[in-house]
């Protein structure tokens, strides 16, 4: 099955400065890469999302790029803000079929951004 | 568009007891939906997917008997967790997906379970 490999677990940065997260996945069938963001006791809030045929996308702040050969995604937030703190996870999907057009969701293990105001 | 929610958001029992969490789709029609547990700190664990009118498959280590799934229709699916015990206790998510290409799941709100 997929693996997803996400690092770092902790970060910290200085509001204005940017964060990085990244993953890797293993599973070469993979197509679809979300990322998400978690506030305490709620659900994930899906933020960007890239699919497999695109090297890169952005919206404002935040931007992803993917690396198929390699098999890594990674998350750019600039001009970070302390409402940016949270849990963020990355994902991978399309390696294992659900049945009725569906596939699987296989998460990282998450990052802790604090921006520090 | 794309809302899905959960009911109820907590819920307290006491140990041996069942609880239903209830997963709905308000403006699409979910043809799969996804159980997730989530423990403090950790991240979102599959725990079993459903498809409409079919068997929910679940994933390795999860107990189907404890865990029973209904996916009776396009808009809901039931998870119901029997026989509670306090290690049962965890922020239970569900997703739904239209099935289309995209692959993208809308998750509901979660909830919180505390076994006594």
């Amino acid at each position: 099955g997929e693996n997803v490999e996400q690092h770092p677990s902790t970060l910290s940065v200085q509001e204005g400065d940017s964060a990085v997260i990244k993953c890797t996945y293993s599973d070469s069938a993979s197509n679809y890469f979300p990322w998400y963001k978690q506030e305490l006791g709620k659900r994930p809030q899906l933020i960007i999302d890239i699919r497999s045929n695109v090297g890169e996308k952005k919206d404002q702040r935040i931007a992803v790029t993917l690396n198929k050969t390699a098999k890594h995604f990674s998350l750019h937030i600039t001009e970070t803000q302390p409402e940016d703190s949270a849990v963020y996870f990355c994902a991978a999907s399309g390696g294992g079929y659900s049945g009725a057009g569906s596939y699987q969701l296989t998460f990282g293990k998450g990052t802790k951004l604090s921006v520090i105001p | 568009g794309a809302v899905v929610s959960q009911h109820p958001s907590w819920v307290i029992c006491k140990s041996g007891t069942s609880v239903k969490i209830e997963c709905r789709s308000l403006d699409f029609q979910a043809t799969t939906m996804f159980w997730y547990r989530q423990f403090p700190k950790q991240s979102l664990m599959l725990m079993a997917t459903s498809n409409e009118g079919s068997k929910a498959t679940y994933e390795q280590g999860v107990e189907k008997d404890k865990f029973l799934i209904n996916h009776a229709s396009l808009t809901l699916s039931t998870l119901t967790v029997t026989s509670a015990h306090p290690e049962d206790s965890s922020f239970y998510i569900c997703s739904a997906s239209a099935g289309s290409s995209y692959n993208e799941q809308f998750f509901g709100p979660g909830t919180r379970l505390t076994v006594l």
